[in-house]
């Protein structure tokens, strides 16, 4: 099962900007990077996904680097409401790691 | 539609006791998957099902069983609890494999005592 690492915690405040970065160096051709959310006491719900460069949605973006051994979660002008375990998947048959916990302050 | 439902929501188990945790999804997904959360940590696959029928061994195996007969179903039977396996446990589903968004149910919280 393909493993990525993450740091383990961040600690940020309202109205920032978040860059969490996640280190797959196994990533097999196929692979996707997919990142989850997960808030206490619920499942894990996907935020963004994916392959190479940059994409971006209503809530990230994810910047992929061309080697691909990496990628980075960029979670804009955050709120309190943002404070959560966010998970990195080397999409394939993986696990999700202990993932980062992000504790956003007033 | 209703998602990834699970029952139950709470259960606490004597050592040596068996039980099944329901999973259904109702999206017609192919993939399906249990996890297992641990406090503090992250999740641990323990078994998944890329379709009907078929089974395979995630991460964490030991102590579980699973069955896929239907496509929306996917069952988790603890065969004999120990205390180990207290835990949080989710099940999630996704359209064709675990690359494709997982959908995820809102998890049973097993205590063995």
């Amino acid at each position: 099962l393909a493993k990525t690492t993450q740091p383990i915690s961040m600690d940020s405040y309202e109205g920032q900007e978040v860059n969490i970065t996640c280190s797959h160096n196994n990533i097999a051709t196929n692979d996707y990077i997919t990142w989850y959310q997960q808030f206490p006491s619920q499942g894990p719900r996907f935020i963004i996904q994916g392959y190479k460069t940059k994409v971006t949605n209503e809530v990230a973006s994810l910047f992929i680097p061309a080697d691909r051994k990496s990628s980075t979660l960029s979670l804009p002008r955050v709120s309190l409401s943002d404070t959560a375990v966010y998970y990195c998947l080397q999409a394939g048959k993986s696990t999700f790691g202990d993932g980062t916990t992000l504790t956003v302050k007033p | 539609n209703a998602g990834v439902t699970q029952t139950p929501k709470f259960q606490v188990l004597k050592t040596g006791q068996s039980m099944t945790l329901q999973c259904a999804q109702d999206m017609n997904h192919e993939y399906m998957s249990w996890y297992r959360q641990d406090p503090g940590m992250g999740l641990r696959l323990i078994h998944y099902s890329v379709g009907a029928g078929i089974t395979d061994q995630g991460e964490v195996p030991n102590g579980y069983n699973v069955s896929r007969s239907t496509t929306e179903d996917f069952p988790l039977r603890l065969l004999s609890a120990a205390p180990s396996q207290t835990s949080v446990y989710f099940c999630a589903s996704s359209l064709d494999t675990p690359g494709d968004t997982q959908y995820f149910g809102p998890g049973t919280r097993l205590t063995v005592l």
